[in-house]
């Protein structure tokens, strides 16, 4: 069946622009997570939505950050105000159980900010 | 979250059959025990998750003790393509929310 998909793939913004990016999760997934990773970090979690509960924001990294899920399926993260240190692969991922390792990672977007 | 230690990074040869231990001596009842694989440049892939004794998968096996305090990711017959990264992690059974944190991983290098 399908996967996880995001788009865009490659994002090549100026600083201090807005920038959306968006994920499909499979379908019946009911849990979705936001991450990045830099050239060469490690996976930093940003946020979690799970079916109908308030999304778990922890690991939004600033205020410019927010993301939305409508409809329980398509996500988008928003990145205002992009900064340079935005660079980085923005992941998603969906899983079909609550608060489970089992996840399924899409191919990434990734977001180049000069 | 338990802490996880496995090995920095091993080398195999096309063919062998290859087998990463983790170490989570911390463990928690409710703890699942999953392994991620990834390639430079792509994100994590899923590829098995235990809890205890055996589970196998047309990818890997994945060994679990009655302990629990370790485990074994087997992967048989390795080709060039499993070159990757292995990751390890614990958790996932309770509340925390399923948020994945990688440590260190063990780079697999596969060799002709």
């Amino acid at each position: 069946g399908a996967g996880v998909s995001q788009s865009p793939s490659n994002k090549v913004t100026e600083k201090g622009k807005d920038v959306e990016l968006r994920c499909d999760p499979i379908s019946g997934h009911t849990a979705l997570y936001w991450y990045r990773q830099s050239l060469g970090q490690g996976l930093e979690f940003l946020i979690y939505f799970q079916g109908n509960s308030a999304p778990d924001k922890s690991g939004l990294p600033s205020d410019r950050f927010s993301a939305e899920r409508t409809g329980g399926s398509v996500s988008t993260l928003t990145i205002q105000r992009t900064q340079q240190e935005d660079s980085a692969v923005y992941l998603c991922a969906s899983s079909g159980r609550v608060s489970s390792y089992e996840q399924y990672f899409g191919p990434g977007t990734r977001l180049t900010v000069t | 979250l338990a802490k996880t230690t496995q090995p920095i990074s091993m080398d195999s040869y096309e063919g062998q059959e290859v087998n990463i231990t983790c170490s989570h001596n911390n463990i928690a009842t409710n703890d699942y025990i999953t392994w991620y694989q990834q390639f430079p440049s792509q994100g994590p892939r899923f590829i098995i998750q235990g809890y205890k004794t055996k589970v196998t998968n047309e990818v890997a096996s994945l060994f679990i003790p009655a302990d629990r305090k370790s485990s074994t990711l087997s992967l048989p017959r390795v080709s060039l393509s499993d070159t990757a990264v292995y990751y390890c992690l614990v958790g996932g059974g309770g509340n925390q929310g399923g948020k994945l944190i990688f440590g260190q991983g063990t780079e697999l290098s596969v060799k002709p």
